[in-house]
């Protein structure tokens, strides 16, 4: 099945630094790009919608100058988490849809641990 | 956001014993998918149901779809001491800020050897 990476897998970062987390389609292009954040026992929440060549499209509530979203190509989604707080500390997700923006094959990264000290 | 509730919020069992988790949404949805996700760990993806259909299977998985009730339940039979992890529905579909899949906030099932 089709891969999507995510790097790095984990990372801990001191507070007031900034963080940039990849995502990355392995096998094949992707317009667009998920960005999920889960706190410990919790679902996932979906923090925006990465658009290559475009603005990213963020959910209520999330700040999107702190959260900042680059989809630098086809392939490639980044996050950075800018002035990282440790209230930041998450498990981050991001998913890409194999078949278009609205393909029913949606893959999954295997996550990145953030942890703000 | 998260699209709806899933219930029970968590579930102990005994093996060999069946498992039942529902999941219940708010809009309307192309598909709806479960997944599991194991402590700590990214997410394993267990089967994806079409909003056409109303019932699958996928070997121990057996999944349920009703439309008109907005909900979905999961059931895994003969449950393992494997099977322990937390299981969460996702559903696919448009929304007032376009095509979004939306996770429901999970079932955290136990299964006890």
């Amino acid at each position: 099945g089709a891969v999507v990476s995510q790097h790095p897998s984990r990372v801990i970062c001191k507070s007031g630094t900034s963080v940039k987390i990849e995502c990355r389609s392995l096998d094949f292009q992707a317009t667009t790009m998920f960005w999920y954040r889960q706190f410990p026992k919790q679902s996932l929440m979906l923090m925006a919608t990465s658009n290559e060549g475009s603005k990213a499209t963020y959910e209520q509530g999330v700040e999107k100058d702190k959260f900042l979203i680059n989809h630098a190509s086809l392939t490639l989604s980044t996050l950075t988490v800018t002035s990282a707080h440790p209230e930041d500390s998450s498990f981050y997700i991001c998913s890409a849809p194999k078949g278009g923006p609205r393909s029913y094959e949606q893959y999954f990264g295997p996550g990145t641990r953030l942890t703000v000290t | 956001s998260q699209q709806g509730e899933e219930d029970p919020q968590a579930l102990s069992i005994q093996e060999g014993e069946n498992a039942t988790m529902n999941c219940s949404y708010k809009t309307s949805i192309n598909n709806l998918q479960w997944y599991r996700q194991n402590s700590g760990r990214g997410l394993v993806h267990l089967i994806l149901i079409r909003s056409n259909e109303r019932e699958k299977h996928s070997g121990r998985l057996r999944v349920t779809l009703d439309t008109s009730k907005k909900s979905s339940s999961l059931l895994i039979t003969a449950s393992r001491a494997a099977d322990t992890a937390s299981y969460f529905c996702a559903t696919a579909g448009i929304t007032s800020g376009g095509f979004k899949t939306i996770f429901g906030a999970g079932t955290r099932l136990f299964v006890k050897a």
